[in-house]
């Protein structure tokens, strides 16, 4: 069975770092895309970050600079680095397995139930 | 990268029809997937390549598309999809994924 489990997910104050981590189970995350994906509470899906398979990533332009997705094999697990959150950094952090057809773009077949993160002071 | 516009909000009453529009200028070679989120859900997948049903999925949602917009429809609608749906695509290389804004379906 797929799963993914996010963790991670604190309350922090503007420009503290912060690690979140996505395990997974069911298959396994060196031969598949990961993403993350955020979502503000009562608002609208986000794109964040994703891994490939072959290790290339790639960055929303808010992420950019400041996030760093990463995978560790042995562990099965991905993770996103979060670095010099803001207060517009605060929503829920879903992980999801990706998939694409070809070389069309990336989607998300199986999504973890996500990890808060709240940047206030 | 490219952006994804959906309309804020349908309302219909059950049984109805509903058409979820997205419109975006990387529709013509990319692909669209829709997402339905319930609340205090995880978003599931429902449409994938434009127009196909993961397993699990019932007929009455379909995909269609046709140039830069394509549509998701719900034929007799239930209570139970009121629901959040979200398009997906990305920008014309594909490399960098959007989502439309989401649109709150409402079964009054």
């Amino acid at each position: 069975e797929v799963q993914l489990v996010e963790s991670g997910g604190d309350l922090v104050q503007p420009g503290d770092s912060l690690r979140l981590s996505c395990a997974v189970s069911g298959f396994t995350v060196s031969s598949n895309y990961i993403g993350w994906v955020r979502q503000v509470p009562g608002k609208g899906l986000a794109w964040v970050s994703v891994i490939y398979s072959g290790g290339s990533t790639y960055y929303a332009d808010f992420a950019k600079g400041r996030f760093t997705i990463s995978r560790h094999s042995s562990e099965n697990t991905v993770y996103l680095q979060m670095n010099s959150l803001r207060a517009e950094d605060t929503a829920i952090y879903y992980c999801a397995r990706g998939n694409r057809y070809g070389y069309k773009n990336v989607y998300f077949d199986y999504w973890g139930q996500g990890t808060l993160v709240t940047v206030s002071s | 990268s490219s952006e994804l516009t959906q309309p804020p909000s349908v309302s219909l009453s059950p049984g109805q029809t509903a058409r979820i529009t997205c419109s975006g200028d990387a529709l013509p070679v990319q692909f669209a997937y829709w997402y339905q989120q319930k609340p205090g859900q995880a978003p599931v997948l429902i449409i994938l390549k434009d127009n196909e049903r993961p397993s699990g999925i019932p007929e009455r949602f379909s995909g269609s598309s046709s140039g830069t917009t394509v549509t998701l429809t719900i034929s007799g609608v239930r209570a139970e999809d009121e629901a959040d749906y979200y398009c997906q695509s990305a920008d014309k290389s594909g490399t960098y994924v959007t989502f439309g804004g989401g649109t709150k379906l409402t079964v009054l």
